[in-house]
């Protein structure tokens, strides 16, 4: 197994641009989501998806958009790239959602928006 | 999540056993204990979790407190990889909205390892 994979790795964008942060996961699991981490502070969560054609905001989804069109991918659009959305960007999924579940997380996306 | 605290950092040297301390006094009865670590430049790693019973895994073992309002995760042997930000969480059994699957990441402790 792969596991979750992330692509790109590193990513520079000027403000105003869009673009997309790949994520996927090879052990057919349910719920993904996406987190971001910035300098100093804990992880936040941005979006989730509970299954194929399902997805919800998290704490700080402005910004953001998502789709799950496959179990194994979910996709992370930024619609319109600002400084304040420098940040690293992981993915993260897991079995279920209840809180008996372990989550797997990918190495993640290190973006800067100059 | 509930709140857990932490030690900010510890320091082991390599081989010998780390016992990492984490409080959660306000505790619900169906909050789960987990314990991920970051190591740098990484993304999260799952350790361990458990509710009530202590708990072992090719990783780690997770000692909880009878009354469950502090635990322990131990690394029998410590080893310079294991050298990361380890964060004790409580994940909630009827989180939901935007906490739905959350994981809530504290500032954890920074174990160091020296060789």
């Amino acid at each position: 197994n792969a596991g979750v994979t992330q692509t790109p790795k590193f990513q520079v964008l000027k403000t105003g641009q869009s673009m997309t942060l790949q994520c996927a996961q090879d052990m057919n699991h349910e719920y993904m989501s996406w987190y971001r981490q910035d300098p100093g502070m804990g992880l936040r969560l941005i979006h989730y998806s509970v299954g194929a054609g399902i997805t919800d905001q998290g704490e700080v989804p402005n910004g953001y958009n998502v789709s799950r069109s496959t179990t194994e991918d979910f996709p992370l659009r930024l619609l319109s790239a600002a400084p304040s959305q420098t940040s690293v960007y992981f993915c993260a999924s897991s079995y279920g959602v209840t809180s008996s579940y372990e989550q797997y997380f990918g190495p993640g996306t290190r973006l800067t928006v100059t | 999540d509930a709140k857990t605290t932490q030690p900010n950092s510890m320091e082991s040297n390599e081989e010998e056993p780390v016992h990492l301390p984490c409080n959660h006094s306000t505790i619900s009865g169906t909050d789960y204990i987990h314990w991920y670590r970051q190591l740098p430049s990484q993304g999260p790693e799952y350790v361990i979790h458990g509710l009530t019973s202590n708990v072992n895994n090719r990783m780690a073992s997770l000692a909880i407190a009878e009354d469950r309002k502090s635990s322990t995760l131990i690394l029998h042997r410590a080893t310079l990889r294991d050298a990361a930000v380890y964060y004790c969480i409580l994940r909630e059994s009827n989180a939901g909205g935007t906490s739905y699957g959350k994981l809530t990441f504290g500032q954890g402790t920074i174990l160091t390892v020296h060789p």
